[in-house]
């Protein structure tokens, strides 16, 4: 089955304790993606990449990292996380040679920062 | 930079009632647009798109939205909705070709509630 994977699907922590929030996919796409989903706010990316070892930021980067390695992997990475992460976190792909640019979303992570 | 911008933050309806969500893009170039739902619970999954030709588009569900370029707008159209519509609502786009492309800029959502 086409789909887009993350883990943890909920993940409670505390302020400065590094996390990495794992995203794969098994569609051979060469876009991912990463957005954050706040109330009023909608969903802001943070960072995307358009093919291995190639990443750049979105709209909202501050305080997150990706690394582009494989593939169909595309972890964020909050080396030292705040209260104001706290938020639901998606990780979408899709397939750049179709040139339908349609995004393949993950189930979400919702992630607590203390 | 892109920017969009949903009117409605919130749309309360009847069962058979008509359905338009306002979206406004700001953007000096040619875009990609899009409408996506998010089901209570569920994730993100695509509604329809636009990237050229007839601006009136058609989706899945009986969904359908019209560009209009000289109002950059892209506002989302159901003739009678059902209480299964009920959901956030949101409007994207991208700049068409190049590399910049990869930026896909949300509005802030509308939430659609639907009262049998």
């Amino acid at each position: 089955e086409a789909q887009v994977t993350q883990n943890p699907r909920y993940l409670i922590t505390v302020t400065g304790k590094k996390l990495t929030v794992t995203c794969s996919q098994n569609m051979n796409h060469e876009y991912m993606s990463w957005y954050r989903q706040d109330p009023g706010l909608g969903l802001r990316q943070i960072y995307y990449s358009m093919n291995v070892e190639v990443t750049d930021k979105g709209d909202v980067p501050e305080g997150y990292k990706v690394s582009r390695k494989e593939k169909r992997n595309f972890p964020l990475i909050l080396e030292s996380p705040s209260p104001n992460q706290t938020s639901l976190y998606f990780c979408a792909s899709s397939l750049i040679a179709e040139g339908t640019d349609t995004q393949y979303f993950g189930p979400g992570t919702r992630l607590t920062v203390l | 930079a892109q920017s969009v911008s949903q009117h409605n933050h919130h749309v309360i309806l009847s069962e058979a009632a008509s359905l338009e969500l306002g979206c406004n893009y700001s953007y000096g170039g040619t875009v990609n647009l899009f409408w996506y739902v998010q089901y209570p619970g569920q994730h993100l999954q695509l509604l329809l798109k636009y990237f050229s030709g007839d601006p009136l588009v058609k989706g899945i569900k009986g969904f359908e939205a019209e560009f209009i370029k000289s109002k950059f707008s892209f506002n989302l159209r159901k003739p009678s909705v059902q209480w299964s519509d009920t959901a956030e609502y949101f409007c994207a786009v991208n700049a068409a070709g190049g590399t910049s492309y990869g930026k896909l800029t949300f509005g802030q959502g509308t939430i659609l509630t639907v009262h049998p």
